[in-house]
């Protein structure tokens, strides 16, 4: 079965600043993708940024970008310029073509003024 | 962009009586709807998968019995949850899958159950 896992419950940036929030996965699968979603307060699922796993150039999205490491199966996206609305608990998650998603645990991101 | 409404929001509901939770694709069609269950501080647990004109496929250690899925057309799935009890107040999201590549999900804002 696939995981998916962050080992960063909790991280905190100076607002400006950059951060790096981690995510590992495990699947035998070769084609799938590969999302970070980020929750804010209302609870609202939100897409901040997708990959897919044949491309090897990583995905970005204005401020957010990811470094997928395909062989050590490693997907950490970051925030750059960090802004007082990027407080969130943001989710790794998984999916191979037409199938579920598997979130991992979450990281609680604190932007500090 | 695609959008996915909930109806209710939120839902009190005395324990014991049934309470419906409807999900709808408002600009797409959706051949597969998810239902998931968030616990507080906790990330999403996906309950059971819906196809449109079949029969929903639950989650290991979901009771469908207790959890009623229909997913009766390509933009509408309701989520019932039977004889309600304080153990089942949660926070209840679903997704709607596009049926074109990728298979985009988009997630419905959510519905707060609390059983009294």
């Amino acid at each position: 079965a696939q995981t998916v896992t962050q080992s960063q419950p909790e991280m905190s940036v100076q607002e400006a600043e950059t951060v790096t929030l981690s995510c590992t996965y495990d699947t035998s699968e070769s084609d799938y993708y590969l999302f970070w979603y980020k929750q804010p307060p209302s609870r609202q699922m939100i897409l901040v940024i997708r990959q897919e796993a044949y491309k090897q150039q990583n995905a970005t999205e204005n401020r957010f970008s990811v470094n997928f490491q395909k062989a050590a199966k490693s997907f950490s996206l970051k925030i750059s310029d960090s802004q007082l609305g990027d407080a969130a608990m943001y989710f790794c998650a998984y999916r191979s073509a037409g199938e579920k998603l598997t979130f991992g645990t979450g990281t609680r991101l604190t932007i500090i003024p | 962009g695609a959008v996915v409404s909930q109806h209710p929001s939120w839902v009190i509901c005395k324990s014991g009586t049934s309470v419906k939770i409807e999900c709808r694709s408002l600009d797409f069609q959706a051949t597969t709807m998810f239902w998931y269950r968030q616990f507080p501080k906790q990330s999403l647990m996906l309950m059971a998968t819906s196809n449109e004109g079949s029969k929903a496929t639950y989650e290991q250690g979901v009771e469908k019995d207790k959890f009623l899925i229909n997913h009766a057309s390509l933009t509408l799935s309701t989520l019932t949850v039977t004889s309600a009890h304080p153990e089942d107040s949660s926070f209840y999201i679903c997704s709607a899958a596009d049926r074109v590549p990728p298979y985009e999900q988009y997630f419905g804002p959510g519905t707060r159950l609390t059983v009294t």
